[in-house]
């Protein structure tokens, strides 16, 4: 089975800025999303399509995705930034979560 | 938004049915998916159903436990997953998906279920 592999954890100086990796054979040929969950909250969609962010979601909040590597890039980090972050891609008919990287804004 | 139903305690072998109310767009124009999430784990995908015409597409490691309806009268999906075990227990989450069932991300989330699998 396809499998999204992500960092467990990632930690960032408040304003500087955060790189969340995910890796999955030629992952670059799909669509990757990103999401965010805080402590006793639903997901929320960051990134979808590679690039593209919701409305509602900061400029801050950027992603990219080529090879066998999608990042997610998280400019001028915040402290409500400190969270769990998922990868998310389509293996034909079945959707793929990373494991998640939880990161922390020292 | 989509509103789920409540948190249901249940004993191993049973049974148990979630519902996802969905308003505020047209239901039929999307699909939905169903999350799930164990205590201190990570996501898990368990399947998608249209919203249009009923189709459903299952995570290999539930089929033939699980199962996914919809009413469009109601806006509002069902998941039923049966021969419940310990390892079951998790949050539910239903969330808006793409039409396809196979592409897009997730973009409206319930704020989920909590089932217990207790004896």
């Amino acid at each position: 089975s396809y499998e999204l592999t992500q960092p467990p954890s990632v930690s960032v100086s408040p304003g500087q800025t955060a790189s969340i990796t995910c890796s999955g054979d030629r992952l670059g040929d799909e669509y990757a999303c990103w999401y965010q969950q805080k402590p006793g909250q639903s997901p929320v969609l960051l990134i979808y399509q590679d690039t593209k962010r919701p409305s509602g979601i900061p400029q801050r909040f950027s992603g990219s995705n080529s090879g066998n590597t999608a990042t997610l890039t998280i400019s001028g980090t915040q402290g409500m930034d400190e969270a769990d972050y998922y990868c998310q891609a389509w293996d034909s008919s079945t959707a793929v979560f990373g494991g998640g990287t939880r990161l922390t804004v020292l | 938004q989509v509103v789920q139903s409540g948190a249901e305690v249940k004993k191993p072998g049973a049974s148990v049915k979630v519902s996802c109310k969905a308003s505020g767009y047209t239901f039929s124009d999307y699909g939905i998916s169903w999350v799930r999430q164990a205590p201190g784990q990570g996501l898990e995908w368990l399947g998608w159903i249209s919203g249009y015409n009923g189709y459903t597409n299952y995570a290999q490691k539930l089929q033939g436990r699980v199962t996914m309806t919809r009413d469009t009268s109601t806006s509002t999906a069902y998941l039923e997953l049966r021969s419940l075990r310990s390892d079951d227990t998790a949050i539910y989450y239903c969330a808006r998906a793409d039409s396809s069932g196979r592409s897009g991300g997730f973009d409206y989330w319930g704020q989920g279920t909590l089932v217990t699998v207790s004896s």
